[in-house]
């Protein structure tokens, strides 16, 4: 079974930094287009990040330079490295399989507040 | 950046009438590859979303076939024929074309 599994949300102060884990099962993340989407409290889907099969990247801008999405083939696993984290980064953060993002997992909550 | 415009934002509707929303975009979707790549998501009450539709008018794996997608250029359709308790959501669409890929603010779709 096709399965994504995010772990690492908490509470972070501003300015502080917290990683984010996408486990992966039933399919081999470097074959395929990862991507992490969030949404606010009581708003709609932003993208965040993607990695493409090449290891290449893209971010939004909101979070280009802070944010670094990486993957680990070893362990099938993904990983968000969220750094100087701000009050509007609070959201639930989603991993999701490919550009059109056919599989998702749970979320994980990410609230930075002081 | 490709902005995506859903209509209406709320969509009140009968059990078992049809519903149909609106999704535009700011410029063309065609991929390099020939493909347009518009997606529709449905988002339950405290659920992760799902992907409904993919390439404009695939549905996905599971899906009831009373959902239907459509639409090309920058004018595309999400159609439920007739709808259920458990469609109750917000519905959003998105495109994978160009980066920064993008979604709509999202349609509610409420009991009336």
């Amino acid at each position: 079974e096709v399965q994504l599994v995010e772990s690492g949300g908490g509470l972070i102060q501003p300015g502080g930094s917290l990683r984010l884990s996408c486990a992966a099962s039933g399919f081999t993340v470097s074959n395929k287009n990862m991507a992490w989407v969030r949404q606010a409290p009581g708003k709609g889907l932003e993208w965040v990040s993607i990695i493409y099969i090449s290891g290449g990247t893209n971010y939004a801008d909101s979070v280009k330079g802070r944010f670094t999405f990486s993957r680990d083939n070893s362990k099938n696993t993904l990983y968000l490295q969220m750094n100087s984290l701000r009050a509007e980064d609070t959201a639930i953060y989603y991993c999701a399989r490919d550009v059109n993002l056919g599989v998702w997992g749970q979320g994980t909550t990410v609230t930075v507040s002081s | 950046d490709v902005v995506m415009t859903q209509s209406p934002l709320s969509l009140p509707v009968i059990l078992g009438q049809p519903a149909s929303m609106s999704c535009r975009s700011s410029q063309g979707l065609v991929y390099s590859d020939g493909n347009t790549y518009l997606n529709w998501f449905q988002q339950r009450p405290g659920q992760s979303p799902r992907r409904l539709i993919y390439k404009v008018s695939n549905r996905d794996s599971g899906v009831p076939d009373r959902f239907s997608g459509s639409g090309s250029g920058t004018d595309f359709t999400l159609k439920i024929s007739r709808v259920e308790a458990e469609d109750v959501g917000v519905y959003y669409c998105m495109q994978g074309t160009l980066w920064p890929y993008t979604f709509g603010q999202g349609t509610k779709l409420e009991i009336k």
